[in-house]
């Protein structure tokens, strides 16, 4: 596609349920990372893929969280029993390359609120 | 670890003028990059400028540029000529070698282009 889209764009659900948020990143781009970025702040590195391999969740903030790309191409990102600190947007981000210096580019993110 | 420090929450220009946000970040690392990423209320986090430590020559695009000192551990990005569509939230963010591209950002910097 043109660029990285993100899916939904608008998450609502009710503490306790599971999420899943989409990421499709541009064909062809191998590397793809995933950021939680709250309400007025930078966003923060949760996991990162390099095609199917997840070479770090370092960032990921508890058990609850479960990041997958299972073909290399779309990646969906988890949380299970959420909580209202789990309210933020979640940027997702594809480059071309498994070079760190392959400029990053990111989708629209996904706004999840957590009643 | 690696901190990037934004100290400026707010900023106003008028257009046409010249505007300087600051960027401080602390690593023990000789190798790295530096961005400049710009978020408008669209959310996309769009690449501005990008900076290779080991570069001393000041990257510079259109009308941004950056005052990159390796020593201080300082990166501004200057925007000249401000116009309206400058207006939005920039980020400054810090990756290392050898970590695949994982970004790590600042608190960001609000930046208002007034007619």
């Amino acid at each position: 596609g043109a660029g990285v889209s993100q899916s939904p764009r608008y998450k609502v659900a009710k503490r306790g349920q599971d999420v899943a948020l989409r990421c499709d990143p541009i064909s062809g781009h191998v590397s793809l990372f995933w950021y939680q970025q709250a309400l007025g702040q930078g966003p923060e590195f949760l996991t990162y893929f390099q095609n199917e391999a997840q070479l770090d969740k370092s960032g990921l903030p508890s058990d609850r969280f479960f990041a997958e790309r299972p073909e290399g191409s779309v990646s969906t990102l988890k949380i299970q029993r959420t909580q209202q600190e789990d309210s933020a947007v979640y940027l997702c981000a594809s480059s071309k390359g498994q070079s760190f210096i392959e400029p990053q580019h990111f989708g629209d993110g996904t706004r999840l609120s957590i009643l | 670890a690696q901190t990037v420090t934004q100290s400026q929450p707010e900023m106003s220009v008028q257009e046409a003028e010249t505007v300087t946000l600051s960027c401080t970040y602390d690593t023990s690392e000789n190798n790295y990059y530096l961005f400049w990423y710009k978020q408008p209320p669209s959310r996309q986090m769009i690449l501005v400028i990008r900076q290779e430590a080991y570069k001393q020559q000041n990257a510079t695009e259109n009308r941004f540029s950056v005052n990159f000192q390796k020593a201080a551990k300082s990166f501004s990005l200057k925007i000249s000529d401000s116009q309206l569509g400058d207006t939005a939230m920039y980020f400054c963010a810090f990756s290392r070698y050898n970590q695949g591209g994982k970004l790590i950002f600042g608190q960001g910097t609000e930046l208002s282009v007034k007619p």
